[in-house]
């Protein structure tokens, strides 16, 4: 069974801070990594995806990725009230033709960022 | 802006009753999914499309089915609801290009009783 690995939280950091969410995964032949964020009785958006090893750096949010030790993580600068939301990680399943066509998706990290 | 819309935003059936549940996006996507989210289970894929009349099975199919005789258009249908079936509903879709950069509808919050 491919998973995919978060700390549910919840993640309670003031404002101005840095917030670190993690994600492990299971699967070693997995590509494609994606962060989404959801807010309460909102659905899911993409924030951030990463495809190779090391960061990436879109405004406050820098993903980081490690295939080696199987973990990708989620940086977010300067955090804001604003950011309180559900972090969602999910993952390319690798492998076989069927398995590599969906995601497999963490159960999300709560983050409060408090003022 | 990528839109995806769902026919119902909260719905109530009963158990037996079948049960559609539409999605439509207006960007032109080849990719279109099916999930239930359910608290302390996560995201679960129910079906998937790659393209007007293709589905595939996700990792919970049993009990439903789906439809895509239009690409911007993907349904979800409930044979004979059950208790077990109360659950939100996401659909989502992406382009062909880019399959799990994936956009999401506000969901169909749906409840059998």
């Amino acid at each position: 069974q491919k998973e995919v690995e978060q700390n549910s939280g919840p993640l309670s950091v003031p404002e101005g801070a840095i917030a670190s969410l993690n994600c492990t995964y299971s699967d070693r032949g997995s590509q494609s990594f994606f962060w989404y964020r959801q807010y309460s009785g909102k659905s899911p958006e993409l924030i951030m995806s990463i495809y190779s090893n090391g960061d990436k750096e879109d405004g406050r949010f820098t993903a980081q990725l490690n295939k080696a030790s199987q973990y990708v993580s989620l940086l977010i600068r300067d955090s804001q009230p604003s950011d309180s939301a559900t972090y969602l990680c999910a993952v390319r399943g690798g492998g076989n033709a069927g398995n590599n066509r969906k995601l497999i998706w963490g159960l999300g990290t709560s983050l409060a960022v408090n003022p | 802006d990528v839109k995806v819309t769902q026919s119902s935003r909260y719905l109530v059936k009963r158990t037996g009753e079948k049960v559609f549940l539409e999605c439509v996006q207006d960007m032109d996507h080849e990719n279109m999914f099916w999930y239930r989210q359910d608290p302390g289970l996560g995201l679960r894929l129910i079906y998937f499309s790659y393209d007007v009349k293709m589905k595939e099975k996700g990792d919970i199919p049993e009990g439903y089915s789906v439809s895509r005789e239009k690409k911007e258009r993907f349904s979800l249908i409930l044979e004979s609801a059950s208790t077990n079936q109360t659950s939100m509903y996401l659909c989502a879709s992406s382009p062909l290009g880019a399959p799990y950069e994936q956009y999401f509808g506000p969901g169909t919050r749906l409840t059998v009783t």
